[in-house]
Formats: C-alpha cells, structure tokens, sequence
C-alpha cells in the first residue's frame, strides 16, 4: 500500500527566505506526482504535476524534483512571501491506479 | 472557465439522516473523483468515474456510502443513515486523462462540502 509522507508537518520562515519541503513515497512504481496548495475555506489548487519521466517542474517562484528510485520529492520555493502562507500537499498515482494518495501536508507560514 | 463546484458548501445533519453531496465538474471533464478530508489530513479517496461509469470504488468506507454520474456529468455522493464519524470535508475532483492523451492527468479540486453530523 502506497504511503506518502510530508517533513516537517509545520514551518514557519520570514519573508524572503528560499525553503524546502519534503515528499517522499514507499511504492516508486508511481504514475506521476502533485503538489498543490490548500488554503483554509477553499480547494486544493494544484501547483505542479511531474510525469513519472521527467525529473522536475517548474512554475515561477516553485520548482519541484521528482527521484522516482529513491521515493522522494521536494518542492523548492524561492523568495517566499507572506502569500505563500498555506498547507501544501503532495500526492502520487500509482501505477495501476488514477486515484491521488496524498500526504498530511506541511504548514507553511511565511512572516513578514 | 468555470471551476469544480460543489454543493453545499456546508451540511449540518442529524445522526441517522440521509444526505446527498452534489459535485459539477469542469466542463467536458471526463473523470470526476471524490475524496474525504478530515481535519489535519490529506485527502483520501474515496471514488471515481470516467463518464458515468464508476471505476474504482475501493475507498467507500461501508454500504451506507454511494455515488453516481447518471449522464457522465453531475456527480452525487450520497451517505445514508449518517453517523459522527462521518463529519468531514468532501471534495470533488476533475480532469480529462482520455482527451489529454494521458491516463492520469491534473486533477482540479472544488471547494469541498463541509459536512457535519450530531
């Protein structure tokens, strides 16, 4: 059974600070790997998506690597900012499977 | 375009009644997906179609648990018979895998329904 896990479960930074947030995955035969956003009252918004191929994504400020062999993720965002403050999410798919099993997400709060 | 929406955004219920939890996908969104968030949690699944036809049900906890997409549109989650431990937030799912040419592609996420029983 596929388990995905977050570290650190919170975090909190000033402002402009670049950070790290991890992911990683216990089965590596995934399909492909999300982040997303989630801010309290509204939905998931998906941040990056990185095919099981390819070895990161990027998308402004954020920039996500996937090592499928080693079951980890990290997404990397650069001169963060007091908007940038929310949970984020990682979830994979599996190889036989169009169903997202997600992590507890980290908690970032980024100070001004 | 328009997003995910679902309905009710909020959902108070008596323990024992019947409720039913309507999601309207992104349009022409073939898979719709519905997951179930407790607080602190990530997302579980729970179910998916693609079109009308339900293709994984392996997440719906019990019996009490069903959904359906009668015309591969509108989907409804239906929890019968509620009990306590069924207070959560519910969130609805779309994407397009078989018209982007890929299995499993962005799944885009609704606003959820917060449902709570007594």
């Amino acid at each position: 059974k596929q388990e995905v896990t977050q570290i650190p479960a919170a975090l909190s930074v000033p402002e402009g600070e670049n950070l790290v947030l991890n992911c990683s995955f216990t089965d590596s035969a995934i399909y492909n790997l999300q982040w997303f956003r989630q801010d309290p009252g509204k939905g998931l918004t998906s941040l990056l998506l990185i095919q099981s191929s390819q070895r990161e994504q990027t998308s402004g400020r954020l920039n996500a690597s996937l090592d499928k062999s080693s079951g980890r993720s990290t997404l990397y965002i650069a001169a963060s900012q007091p908007g940038d403050s929310a949970t984020y999410l990682c979830a994979v798919i599996g190889g036989g499977s169009e169903k997202l099993v997600f992590g507890k997400g980290t908690k970032l709060t980024v100070n001004p | 375009g328009a997003g995910v929406s679902q309905s009710p955004r909020y959902k108070v219920t008596k323990r024992g009644q019947d409720v039913a939890l309507r999601c309207d996908p992104i349009s022409g969104h073939v898979s719709l997906y519905w997951y179930r968030q407790a607080l602190g949690q990530g997302p579980e699944f729970l179910t998916y179609f693609n079109y009308e036809a339900q293709q994984d049900k392996s997440g719906l906890p019990n019996d009490r648990f069903s959904a359906e997409r009668p015309e591969g549109s509108i989907s409804t989650l239906t929890i019968q018979r509620t009990e306590q431990r069924d207070s959560a937030m519910y969130r609805c799912a779309s994407s397009s895998p078989r018209t982007s040419g890929r299995r499993a592609d962005t799944q885009y996420f609704g606003p959820g329904t917060r449902l709570t029983v007594l």
